[in-house]
């Protein structure tokens, strides 16, 4: 299957800086990317979706002045944390949509290898 | 709106006993996808299998086997003979045709102890 790279694997920052998380596809365009938190010993929720050159769109309940998320080319999303608080700690993890070809619009998404960050 | 079930917080068994995951799921749409992860304790995400609404073929893999049963919206997983390296979290999830953002299930945790 396809490769999706994220980095780093896992931060520790100090309350109130900022942190910023990659997400790379390595051998395919992505045109979508989405990003998930998950909280110790519960599932993943996805935070937002972002498409390639476009407004990344925010799930209800999601600062989207917080979660700063840029999908800058069809290969990297970054998801920057800012003013980073102890609640924010958390596993982040990305996953990321080849583009589809014809009317197959449910390619499968790729997932990273999550990112986790602690917030001290 | 799709919901994804695990009523199994945790399942512990000793190597070599079969062990089945249930999934119970919740669609408007016709045509949907489902999928089962394990996530081991390094965190990432291992994709296992995914099923098309269409496909009601059950599927075996080596020790893994799925029963799809679109008549009770139920998508179990069975691994045959487990082995300590099974321990893990397993999520269930579920796609709406034309989206990839899947819905997760709360995940089962598996203890396979030697």
């Amino acid at each position: 299957g396809a490769v999706v790279s994220q980095h780093p694997s896992w931060v520790i920052c100090k309350s109130g800086t900022s942190v910023k998380i990659e997400c790379r596809s390595l051998d395919f365009q992505a045109t979508t990317m989405f990003w998930y938190r998950q909280f110790p010993k519960q599932s993943l929720m996805l935070m937002a979706t972002s498409n390639e050159g476009s407004k990344a769109t925010y799930e209800q309940g999601v600062e989207k002045d917080k979660f700063l998320i840029n999908h800058a080319s069809l290969t990297l999303s970054t998801l920057t944390v800012t003013s980073a608080h102890p609640e924010d700690s958390s596993f982040y993890i990305c996953s990321a949509r080849e583009r589809g070809q014809g009317a197959n619009y449910n390619t499968e998404a790729f997932f990273g290898q999550g990112t986790r960050l602690t917030v001290v | 709106a799709q919901k994804v079930t695990q009523a199994q917080t945790e399942i512990s068994v000793v190597e070599k006993e079969d062990v089945t995951l249930d999934c119970v799921y919740e669609t408007r749409d016709t045509t949907y996808y489902l999928f089962w992860y394990k996530q081991p304790p390094s965190g990432e995400l291992v994709f296992l299998i995914r099923r098309n609404s269409f496909d009601e073929q059950n599927e075996i893999s080596g020790r893994y086997s799925w029963n799809f049963q679109k008549s009770t919206s139920s998508f179990n997983f069975t691994i045959t003979a487990s082995q300590v390296v099974d321990s893990a979290v397993y999520f269930c999830a579920l796609s709406e045709a034309g989206y990839s953002t899947l819905t997760f299930g709360k995940g089962t945790m598996l203890l396979v102890s030697p």
